[in-house]
């Protein structure tokens, strides 16, 4: 079963704007990534924070985590066309080694 | 530096068949992880491998198997075919074994007529 459950399921926006997507999870983590997968091809690894962190960033991304509401946001400022793809969360329970739960992802369409 | 690569990136085969998958980690990189991905399922964990032994198994029927050898390249293979088991099959490499990011291929895409 999925560990995350991500919202919104489909987000449509245009350039220049800014994109939110969120990601809840049920057990405690180790730590949780951000990927980005373009039409049906390998994920890219975006951003890993740890569960004892509460921001991170990486260029036009922001990443929180709130270990409290077992939630995390993906923020991706001044978006491009290029951001279209699918944004996924995965969590990584502690004990269980490299092993990622995927959330069902958001799919992100970024109109030029 | 290469990427993962995988092989072969299609491939058609029929219920009752076998398969078998490969997988070539980014070099130094000796975990490698597998997923299986779907429409109705998403992305499901298969396997985790480190220095030729199985870490971490999903929830799959004994009809998924795998290996990884002593380069750390790692093969993947599905006995018995069902229609259901038609998907993108993805591999991950990590430097280390446990919680670090992951780098994927480009997937191999398993059809089951």
């Amino acid at each position: 079963s999925q560990q995350g459950e991500e919202d919104p399921q489909a987000l449509s926006i245009q350039e220049g704007e800014n994109a939110t997507m969120n990601c809840s999870y049920k057990t405690s983590i180790n730590n949780l990534q951000w990927y980005r997968q373009n039409s049906g091809r390998g994920l890219v690894h975006l951003i890993l924070i740890r569960s004892n962190e509460r921001e991170k960033h990486s260029g036009r991304l922001r990443v929180t985590l709130d270990t409290s509401k077992k939630s995390s946001s993906l923020l991706i400022t001044a978006s491009r066309a290029a951001d279209t793809a699918s944004y996924f969360c995965a969590t990584v329970i502690y004990n269980q080694g490299g092993k990622l739960i995927f959330g069902q992802g958001t799919e992100l369409s970024v109109k030029p | 530096k290469a990427g993962v690569t995988q092989t072969p990136r299609y491939l058609i085969k029929t219920r009752g068949q076998q398969v078998t998958l490969s997988c070539s980690p980014i070099s130094g990189h000796r975990s490698v992880s597998w997923y299986q991905q779907t429409p109705g399922q998403g992305l499901q964990f298969l396997f985790e491998y480190f220095s030729e032994t199985q870490r971490n198994k999903g929830n799959f029927p004994g009809r998924f198997s795998g290996r990884q050898f002593s380069n750390s390249r790692s093969e993947m293979n599905v006995s018995t075919l069902e229609l259901g088991d038609s998907a993108l099959y993805l591999c991950a490499s990590a430097r280390g074994q446990g919680a670090s990011e992951q780098f994927f291929g480009p997937g191999t895409r398993l059809t089951v007529l």
